[in-house]
């Protein structure tokens, strides 16, 4: 079954570190991706997406991520953490129907 | 940029009642609709599509009777609990899909549905 896996379910870093968050997804043919975030009672903004095109995305609050179709992941970085990037972290896929699917989520914690 | 209004955001009923809940496109037309829930700490089920001016297409295991979905106009879309029971409580989370626009899902701010 088509899915997207997110490795690591709680990611700690301390403020200025390297945020890494992992994303790969299961399928021959490269669906469509994106990263959101998701705040507490909140709803899902879109950090960013991929379609088609560059492989290398810029998102929204310093974020990108890296299309790696020969490793089948969808990575999320931020050079430098901020208290505020504080959250929990989806990434998604759109395959051959217009579903979003969702991976498990990643919650991110920010240290000062 | 596309905003989807969600109302209400909190919502406390008695078991054995209904609640509807809205969800708003406020500057672009949503032929698709997604609502989604969420359980404590997980990711995003997606329950049903709707689509304005037809029936809702539900996802396997969803009780189409006990979650009504309406999606009367290109702007509105409703999720009613009808009969609520404790299990039902949740976070449901409404999406909307501009028409045309394939790729630009924005989601509502979510409503907390507590039974007791």
């Amino acid at each position: 079954a088509q899915s997207v896996t997110q490795l690591g379910s709680h990611v700690s870093v301390s403020e200025g570190a390297l945020v890494l968050l992992r994303c790969n997804y299961s399928s021959s043919v490269p669906p469509y991706l994106f990263w959101y975030v998701q705040y507490p009672n909140q709803g899902l903004q879109l950090l960013l997406k991929y379609t088609t095109g560059a492989t290398l995305v810029k998102g929204i609050n310093g974020f990108e991520a890296e299309f790696k179709k020969s490793e089948t992941s969808f990575h999320l970085t931020k050079p430098s953490a901020h208290m505020s990037d504080a959250a929990e972290y989806f990434c998604a896929v759109i395959y051959n129907t217009d579903k979003l699917i969702f991976g498990t989520g990643t919650r991110l914690q920010v240290f000062p | 940029g596309a905003v989807v209004s969600q109302h209400p955001s909190r919502v406390i009923c008695k078991s054995g009642t209904s609640v509807k809940i809205e969800c708003r496109s406020l500057d672009f037309q949503a032929t698709t609709m997604f609502w989604y829930r969420q359980f404590p700490k997980q990711s995003l089920m997606l329950m049903a599509t709707s689509n304005e001016g037809s029936k809702a297409t539900y996802e396997q295991g969803v009780e189409k009777d006990k979650f009504l979905i309406n999606h009367a106009s290109l702007t509105l879309s409703t999720l009613t609990v009808t009969s609520a029971h404790p299990e039902d409580s949740s976070f449901y989370i409404c999406s909307a899909r501009p028409t045309g626009g394939y790729y630009g899902y924005t989601f509502g701010s979510g409503t907390r549905l507590t039974v007791v």
